[in-house]
């Protein structure tokens, strides 16, 4: 079983729907997680960072966790053909000592149409 | 305030040259992360380095590849004798010395062994 799981999609919604970006992890020493979203044939770019449990908000994109479940999940409101794109969860324990190593999901390719 | 800066952006090598791939991580980061990408694939961790330092090397093939990053300049990724396997994109990731564990990433060098 890996660490960190991630449905890799495709996921095709219309403009204007609620997305929803689900992980799942074994680990429950992760305390930081994070959500990037990768453009094709570019560098992944950080969207969300959070510490241990709750919510976060920032602007269209919200990022929860719930670590009695081992679940993370980034929802995007009124998403945009712009938002197309491969979403990828990451996650580091608060006990890695001296190694900050990020433990990545694959990745969920969505795609937002017009 | 300049990013992540990587090159070259494309690297074509004949089987069995070597690459330099370089990384220098943005201002005021001294933790420096190699990530290979495989098409349809995830990121995957290959080295963590500190100035002058591997903290984790794990994810590095033992033959061929070696990373360093000198106090000095940036951050190198060698492959000797590429084979056309060595095929993806390499991208490197950098991140502060405190506690923030957020990784901000590079745009990438795309090598092509022919």
């Amino acid at each position: 079983q890996k660490e960190v799981e991630q449905d890799p999609g495709p996921l095709s919604v219309p403009e204007g729907a609620i997305v929803s970006l689900n992980c799942t992890y074994s680990n429950s020493a992760f305390q930081y997680f994070m959500w990037y979203r990768q453009y094709s044939r570019k560098g992944p770019e950080l969207l969300m960072y959070t510490y241990s449990s709750g919510n976060k908000e920032d602007g269209r994109f919200t990022a929860q966790v719930d670590k009695s479940s081992k679940y993370i999940s980034l929802f995007i409101r009124d998403s945009q053909p712009s938002d197309s794109a491969t979403y990828l969860c990451a996650m580091s324990s608060l006990h890695a000592g001296n190694n900050r190593k990020l433990i990545w999901g694959l990745g969920t390719s969505l795609a937002v149409n017009p | 305030n300049a990013g992540v800066m990587q090159n070259p952006r494309h690297l074509v090598r004949r089987r069995g040259q070597e690459a330099r791939l370089r990384c220098s991580p943005m201002k005021g980061h001294s933790h420096v992360y190699w990530y290979r990408q495989l098409p349809e694939e995830g990121l995957k961790f290959m080295v963590y380095l500190q100035k002058e330092n591997i903290i984790d090397e794990s994810g590095m093939p033992k033959e061929r590849f070696s990373a360093e990053f000198p106090k000095e300049g940036p951050s190198i990724l060698r492959i000797q004798q590429v084979v056309r396997g060595d095929s993806a994109a390499y991208f490197c990731a950098s991140s502060t010395t405190g506690g923030s564990y957020e990784q901000y990433f590079g745009p990438g060098t795309r090598l092509t062994v022919t």
